[in-house]
């Protein structure tokens, strides 16, 4: 397809479990976002890839959650030790990068939701 | 930081009227771009219009416009002729004009319902 792709849809996990939810970028786009969304809220930034590298990771809510895009695609967003308030829907966008004083938009998928039980 | 403000949980609207969410944000920045995203159940955001900040023009994307007011730091957004595919929930959002700093800063979102 040509959107941001997200897989699981759906993850059920015990509290304590780690997980980890995939994006698939659109092809060539350059930046990778991975945002929170809680129940009933807007979403909130995590961290942001341009190609491989980690740019702000100021968003992530603790040492528990790690995002990597080794080969500046596929990106993986990894939770360890799952507790309940990490329950929430984990939004992915990527977007082009066409110049330092251009406008990106960012393309969303459509999430995972995170159950912990 | 910045921060995105909308006060309004709920909204409804006949089918074919017209309706207008609003959002305030704060920032101490003068470049920046302000954005409304739709989110259907389906949970997809879509970009519905943006606007960037120096521009004094408002945005309008056929239906959609915005009242874009800099120096009350308000962005409302405007529907016109509501249509039943409209129900979502609407996010405004905020992204630095500057390189590099494009993360998003969401409101809380308002739901709007379409009344047939």
């Amino acid at each position: 397809g040509a959107g941001v792709s997200q897989s699981p849809r759906y993850k059920v996990a015990k509290r304590g479990q780690d997980v980890a939810l995939r994006c698939d970028p659109i092809s060539g786009h350059v930046s990778l976002f991975w945002y929170q969304q809680a129940l009933g809220q807007g979403p909130e930034f995590l961290t942001y890839f341009q190609n491989e590298a980690q740019l702000d990771k100021s968003g992530l809510p603790s040492d528990r959650f790690f995002a990597e895009r080794p080969e500046g695609s596929v990106s993986t967003l990894k939770i360890q030790r799952t507790q309940q308030e990490d329950s929430a829907v984990y939004l992915c966008a990527s977007s082009l990068v066409r110049g330092t004083f251009s406008y990106n938009e960012q393309f969303f998928g459509p999430g995972t939701r995170l159950t912990v039980l | 930081a910045q921060t995105v403000t909308q006060s309004q949980p709920e909204m409804s609207v006949q089918e074919a009227e017209t309706v207008t969410l609003s959002c305030t944000y704060d920032t101490s920045e003068s470049d920046y771009y302000l954005f409304w995203y739709k989110q259907p159940p389906s949970r997809q955001m879509i970009l519905v219009i943006r606007q960037e900040a120096y521009k004094q023009q408002n945005a309008t994307e056929n239906r959609f416009s915005v009242n874009f007011q800099k120096a009350a730091k308000s962005f409302s957004l405007k529907i016109s002729d509501s249509q039943l595919g409209d129900a979502a929930m609407y996010f405004c959002a905020y992204r630095s004009g500057s390189f590099g700093n494009e993360k998003l800063t969401f409101g809380t979102g308002t739901r709007l319902t379409i009344i047939p």
